[in-house]
């Protein structure tokens, strides 16, 4: 089974602000990778795909970088209604683990 | 569009099916993936079912406990998980799968269906 790790588990940050969210692969999974936003009471919403496009409708300031094992989520100037949960999910190998979620909060 | 049905209050040992109605796609050429949520925790893959011909594929977790079904009449989705523990307790989600295909995502997600296990 292939771990996800996301770092870190809260991020602080202020709207304006460039954010940068981790997530660590114990193998190797090329790039068949998402990044989902959940926001309290609601089901998570698919952001990038394929490691690094942007699914239809997300802002441009979100964008996914990586392969292989180390990816990244960034997202380039922080708005007030980005501050929420973020999973990445791995689609390489059963079964499809998602990490353990990062928390954008306003500082 | 996923609709899934609603809120389900059971007892520990009991089973519980939910199901997931979709629209706006071509059934047959997507599957459905399950994932679910206890309170406060994270997201956990519970499985996968092919819309076209019924192949599953759950997880290790799960197996023995789950079955996922579907109706290509209606264009439904089920989840069943039987000898249900307090610690099913959870938001369980539908989402559809691209999967054989690409590209791979779980994209849209139903709205959810909570399930709570009490004595």
């Amino acid at each position: 089974e292939t771990v996800l790790t996301q770092s870190p588990v809260t991020l602080s940050l202020s709207p304006g602000e460039r954010a940068t969210l981790s997530c660590r692969a114990s193998q190797s999974i090329s790039t068949y990778l998402a990044w989902y936003q959940q926001k309290p009471g609601q089901a998570p919403r698919l952001l990038i795909f394929d490691a690094s496009n942007r699914a239809p409708g997300v802002p441009g300031r979100f964008s996914g970088s990586g392969s292989g094992t180390d990816f990244t989520l960034t997202i380039s100037s922080l708005e007030p209604e980005d501050f929420a949960l973020y999973y990445c999910q791995q689609l390489t190998d059963w079964p499809r683990t998602f990490g353990q979620g990062t928390k954008l909060e306003i500082k | 569009q996923l609709v899934q049905s609603g809120v389900e209050v059971k007892k520990p040992g009991a089973s519980v099916k939910i199901s997931c109605k979709t629209s706006g796609y071509t059934f047959r050429s997507y599957a459905l993936s399950w994932v679910r949520q206890a309170p406060g925790q994270g997201l956990e893959w519970m499985g996968w079912i092919n819309g076209y011909n019924g192949d599953t594929k759950y997880s290790q977790k799960f197996q023995g406990r789950v079955i996922m079904t579907i109706d290509a009449s209606t264009k439904t989705g089920f989840l069943e998980l039987r000898s249900l523990r307090s610690d099913d307790t959870a938001i369980y989600y539908c989402a559809r799968d691209p999967y054989p295909y690409s590209p791979r995502w779980l994209d849209p997600w139903g709205q959810g269906t909570l399930v709570s296990v009490s004595p």
